[in-house]
């Protein structure tokens, strides 16, 4: 099974901040990553996928970059609703497998 | 649009078994789309357990739910059921149902999760 390593696990921010998470896949997967968001109590929800294809009606100002092995989510300015959990996954094929996720905390 | 509906809440006793439901609307179930279940423990993240074709029934499980888990799909009524038996504790979690592509596999679009509650 392919492996995804997410960093950091957590990590503090100040609106107006770029904040830049990382997933490392454990073999190479092109470009099949996707990025979600969650909220508490909520559903996922999808930002990116094909590594760098922003979802329809999300901000630009999340990206994603990478291919092969390390694939990167970018939150070029954090706004005050994007303090929620974060978590790649891949889906290069049978196990998708999801990064551990990334908690983005006011500080 | 595309809508992905689940059954509610359900509380069982270690050892037994639950089914959880997603009803799929807003495009043709029996396409070009996969069904997955993902589950979700508390604060924890979420979890791949396995996806089904809705075309012919074909499914392919996740190593650690083989042998426990059974997706199932009616096409007269566009529904997939997830059932898991021999629950433990360790089964409480949000359940969710999701859709992809056959490719890209990329989920896009998410069922409101169902909760299982698992007491001893």
């Amino acid at each position: 099974d392919i492996q995804m390593t997410q960093s950091p696990s957590a990590m503090s921010a100040s609106v107006g901040d770029r904040v830049t998470i990382t997933c490392r896949a454990s073999r190479a997967i092109n470009n099949n990553v996707a990025w979600f968001q969650q909220k508490p109590g909520k559903v996922p929800q999808r930002l990116i996928y094909g590594a760098s294809s922003l979802q329809s009606g999300v901000p630009s100002r999340f990206s994603g970059s990478g291919s092969g092995t390390e694939f990167t989510l970018t939150i070029s300015s954090l706004q005050p609703e994007d303090f929620a959990t974060y978590y790649c996954l891949q889906h290069n094929g049978f196990p998708l497998t999801f990064g551990q996720g990334t908690k983005v905390e006011i500080k | 649009q595309v809508q992905l509906v689940q059954s509610g809440a359900e509380v069982k006793k270690a050892g037994a078994s639950v089914t959880v439901s997603c009803k799929a609307s807003g495009y043709a179930f029996t396409s070009t789309y996969y069904i997955h279940w993902v589950r979700q423990a508390p604060g924890q993240g979420p979890e791949w357990m396995g996806v089904l074709d809705p075309r012919d029934g074909t499914t392919n499980y996740a190593q650690k739910f083989k042998g426990r888990a059974t997706m199932t799909r009616d096409t007269s009524t566009s529904t997939v059921y997830l059932e898991l038996s021999s629950l433990r504790s360790e089964d409480t979690a949000l359940y969710y149902c999701a859709r992809s592509q056959l490719w890209p596999l990329s989920l896009d679009s998410w069922g409101q999760g169902s909760l299982v509650t698992v007491s001893s």
